[in-house]
């Protein structure tokens, strides 16, 4: 059975801090993974990470996957409240094309 | 973008009674739709995957009579819980497939189901 695993579960940060969310997966046949941020109803795309190693960038938000290690980190620099929100990593698998989410990082950022 | 709705956002039910939900993709066609449910600060877990004009295929552990898809047509999939009872009271979104890619998978806002 696929496993996705975030932590922490939750933080709080103040505007201007950098956080770094953890990912880590267990899944047959790995094909991709992705992040997505929830605010208040439907989660909305960050990135897909598919090769180990390569940076995605988006503006202050950034993601790597390691697929030797099975984990993505996925950072936000200059932490603004718009930033507050459920940050969730999902996996998909070869087979399927279904995704398995995590539990989701919960980020407050403060004023 | 692409835009998925949902209707009703919100509804609240008496045990016993079934309700529909609705997913739509406004703008573009969606081959698969997938319906998930999410508990109270806890993630999505994937309910089914509906596929236009064939039968919807369930995740382990969810059943199928008692949670009906309908993928009618290519902008719109229906969820009906039949016979709710306060467990079923969730958070139940709906996801739609623009494309061949996972990533091309745009969420629609949820509703929230209250049985009583």
């Amino acid at each position: 059975e696929d496993k996705v695993v975030q932590s922490p579960l939750s933080l709080v940060v103040h505007e201007g801090d950098t956080v770094t969310l953890n990912c880590s997966y267990e899944v047959t046949n790995f094909r991709s993974l992705l992040w997505y941020k929830q605010e208040k109803k439907a989660p909305t795309f960050l990135f897909m990470l598919t090769s180990s190693g390569i940076e995605k960038k988006s503006g202050r938000l950034s993601s790597i996957l390691d697929k030797k290690e099975l984990f993505s980190i996925l950072n936000i620099t200059a932490t603004q409240t718009g930033d507050s929100a459920i940050y969730l990593c999902a996996v998909e698998a070869r087979s399927g094309n279904k995704l398995t989410f995590g539990g989701g990082t919960r980020v407050l950022v403060k004023p | 973008g692409a835009v998925v709705s949902q209707h009703p956002s919100w509804v609240i039910c008496k045990s016993g009674t079934s309700v529909k939900i609705e997913c739509r993709s406004l703008d573009f066609q969606a081959t698969t739709m997938f319906w998930y449910r999410q508990f109270p600060k806890q993630s999505l877990m994937l309910m089914a995957t509906s596929n236009e004009g064939s039968k919807a295929t369930y995740e382990q552990g969810v059943e199928k009579d008692k949670f009906l898809i309908n993928h009618a047509s290519l902008t719109l999939s229906t969820l009906t819980v039949t016979s709710a009872h306060p467990e079923d009271s969730s958070f139940y979104i709906c996801s739609a497939r623009s494309g061949e890619g996972v990533h091309e998978q745009y969420f629609g806002p949820g509703t929230r189901l209250t049985v009583t």
